[in-house]
């Protein structure tokens, strides 16, 4: 079983709507979880940090966990077509090792 | 501030050959880890190397290995190479312990065994 697990889409929104990007992960102890974006050809950039049971919101970006069904995602308001790219959520583990998802490929039409 | 440095950025190489590549953090960043990312697979986690110190070690073979030297630079070495480790092959530092910081990535380095 992976460590965590994302549906790999694609997703596509129109511009200006909310995409929502989930994730699950299978280590109960994990403690820290974290978004990545990946643009085509490019390297993964962090995003969105969260730690607590709740939402985390910076910009038009908002993380929320719930580790009670280890589940974490990532809300995209006003979805602008810069904003197309794969997203990697990533989490550590209980054995202090960092793990990504495969990542949901995003695409943000005009 | 100079961010993640790898090098080189593409290699060809054939079968049973081994190469090296090299990483070098952002000035402070003290936790050096490498990733292989392949179309399958995704990013999977190889090591995480912090104070020359293997860390952590994910689910690859021996033929995979890696260091780091004083200076926080590190080096992953691939030995008897199988068409399967064509990846690109990524390095991200972090000022603390992987797990508790931020990564910052490098823009690879594109292998492919031919």
């Amino acid at each position: 079983q992976k460590e965590v697990e994302q549906n790999s889409g694609p997703l596509s929104v129109p511009e200006g709507a909310i995409a929502s990007l989930n994730c699950t992960y299978s280590d109960r102890g994990s403690q820290s979880f974290f978004w990545y974006r990946q643009y085509s050809g490019k390297s993964p950039e962090l995003i969105m940090s969260i730690y607590s049971n709740g939402d985390k919101e910076d910009g038009r970006f908002t993380a929320q966990l719930n580790k009670a069904s280890q589940y974490v995602s990532l809300l995209i308001r006003d979805s602008q077509p810069s904003d197309s790219a794969t997203y990697l959520c990533a989490g550590a583990n209980t054995g202090n090792q960092f793990y990504f998802g495969t990542g949901t490929s995003l695409t943000v039409i005009p | 501030k100079a961010g993640v440095t790898q090098t080189p950025r593409y290699l060809i190489k054939t079968r049973g050959q081994q190469v090296t590549l090299s990483c070098s953090p952002i000035s402070g960043h003290r936790s050096v880890s490498w990733y292989q990312q392949t179309p399958g697979q995704g990013l999977q986690f190889l090591f995480e190397y912090f104070s020359e110190t293997q860390r952590n070690k994910g689910n690859f073979p021996g033929r995979f290995s890696g260091r780091q030297f004083s200076n926080s630079r590190s080096e992953m070495n691939v030995s008897t190479l199988e068409l399967g480790d064509s990846a690109l092959y990524l390095c991200a530092s972090s000022l603390s312990l992987a797990e508790a910081g931020e990564l910052f990535f490098g823009e690879g380095s594109r292998l492919t065994v031919l």
